[in-house]
């Protein structure tokens, strides 16, 4: 079936640097793309999204890009800190179907060193 | 605060047991979600419920069964636990439509 995946499992950066996460999807027609942020032992947590008429959405201090040529979605983390050390997901929300379930990638970890 | 609610954080079973892990929210939110996450699996849909008493199968149904009785809790059972049913369980919520969803901490479940 159709899934999400990521280009990176791991993702290393020094504090105040800028972040890069990346996401490759497969369903062309999906709508919908969520970031989610999973700290340990917590459940994920929602950072941002983006539709698929968009290419650009900012939030403080995340940005999140959408290119639908090549189905890549990033994010992107300005001046890192320590708290942003987690594991992110992307997802994408087909957009068939009655009711709306979200298809998540594996997920990338990102490492914040001071 | 707004929040999705597992009952149990840490939970050791043996094998053959029935499990019962239960999911509250106090959003009246009228979709509710199981997944289950493994390491390099991402989170994995096992069933969702989009109203009281209704449900439908993910993509990892087998060896689960879930009930909704009332809007605000979602419980999903394992019939006869097995070992390779040890893994975290995630119990989420959300609006019709809306993928924002909220999350539970998890339920990590062993199964001996």
């Amino acid at each position: 079936g159709e899934s999400v995946g990521l280009h990176l499992p791991t993702l290393s950066v020094q504090e105040g640097d800028n972040s890069i996460i990346n996401c490759a999807y497969s369903n062309s027609a999906s709508d919908y793309f969520i970031w989610y942020k999973q700290e340990s032992g917590k459940g994920p947590q929602f950072i941002i999204d983006i539709r698929s008429n968009m290419d650009k959405r900012q939030g403080q201090r995340v940005t999140v890009l959408l290119n639908k040529t090549v189905k890549h979605l990033s994010l992107q983390i300005a001046a890192t800190q320590p708290g942003d050390s987690a594991v992110y997901f992307c997802a994408e929300g087909p957009i068939s179907g009655g009711y709306n379930k979200l298809i998540f990638g594996a997920g990338t970890r990102l490492a914040v060193h001071p | 605060d707004v929040k999705v609610t597992q009952s149990s954080r840490y939970l050791v079973k043996r094998t053959g047991e029935k499990v019962f892990l239960e999911c509250v929210q106090d959003m009246d939110h009228e979709n509710m979600f199981w997944y289950r996450q493994d390491p390099g699996l991402g989170l994995r849909l096992i069933y969702f419920s989009y109203d009281v008493k209704m449900k439908e199968k993910g993509d990892i149904p087998e060896g689960y069964s879930v009930s909704r009785e009332k809007k605000e809790r979602f419980s999903l059972i394992l019939e006869s636990a097995s070992t390779n049913q040890t893994s975290m369980y995630l119990c989420a919520s959300s609006l019709p439509g809306y993928y924002g969803y909220t999350f539970g901490s998890g339920t990590r479940l062993t199964v001996v």
